[in-house]
């Protein structure tokens, strides 16, 4: 299976800062990439696909970029309702594989 | 309005048996694929089985292979995933999440979820 590596795992940021979160995968996955957001207590919520297109309904604060084996994802200006757990997941090849996850803190 | 929602969950002994649901509702059911993703207690994400739209074609995780089944009443517009010879380690929330149009395999909307716990 595609071994999916996040980092940080976790960051402490403030409203308004421009936070970056890394994804690496173990082995080429073109595009094949998507990032969601999870708050505590409440399912995971998809924010970008294909690895930089913006899922219907999400921000523009959030853009995704990279392809083969790395790729961001970059909230431009923190909002209050960002800190939450952010995960990539390749869907490359089966089995579909997540990455352990980054928590978004507020410092 | 999408919802998934599942129900089935809750306290079982080691070996025992569950019987998970996801009532699906505001699309057409039977044109989605669907899947099931868990979440043990403070760890990621896990993805754990996968049906087609017809039911025809269904993917495992090796880690619960031969153990769970999953199907789908499109008729009901519902999701089923039977979990048998349950252990410790399947303890988690178990999301139903359906399939997006253009991949099957990342999810564009997810019920809340529902917590299988495994214990004596």
């Amino acid at each position: 299976a595609i071994r999916m590596t996040q980092s940080p795992s976790s960051l402490s940021a403030s409203t308004g800062d421009r936070v970056t979160i890394t994804c690496r995968a173990s082995q080429g996955i073109s595009s094949y990439l998507a990032w969601y957001q999870q708050k505590p207590g409440k399912a995971p919520k998809l924010l970008i696909y294909a690895a930089s297109t913006l899922q219907s309904g999400v921000p523009s604060r959030f853009s995704g970029s990279g392809s083969g084996t790395d790729f961001t994802l970059t909230i431009s200006c923190l909002q209050s309702e960002d800190f939450a757990t952010y995960y990539c997941q390749q869907y490359y090849s089966y089995p579909p594989t997540f990455g352990q996850g980054t928590k978004v803190e507020i410092k | 309005e999408v919802q998934l929602v599942e129900s089935g969950g809750g306290l079982v002994q080691p070996g025992g048996s569950l019987r998970l649901s996801c009532a699906a509702s505001g699309f057409t059911f039977s044109s989605y694929e669907m899947n099931w993703v868990r979440q043990a207690p403070g760890k990621g994400l896990e993805w754990v089985s996968y049906i087609s739209s017809s039911g025809s074609t269904i993917y495992y995780a090796d880690s619960v292979k031969g153990r769970f089944t999953i199907s789908r009443d499109n008729a009901k517009n519902s999701l089923y995933l039977q979990m048998n010879s349950l252990r410790a380690e399947d303890t988690a929330v178990y999301y139903c999440a359906r399939g997006s149009k253009s991949s099957s395999w990342y999810w564009d909307y997810w019920g809340q979820g529902t917590l299988v716990t495994v214990s004596s």
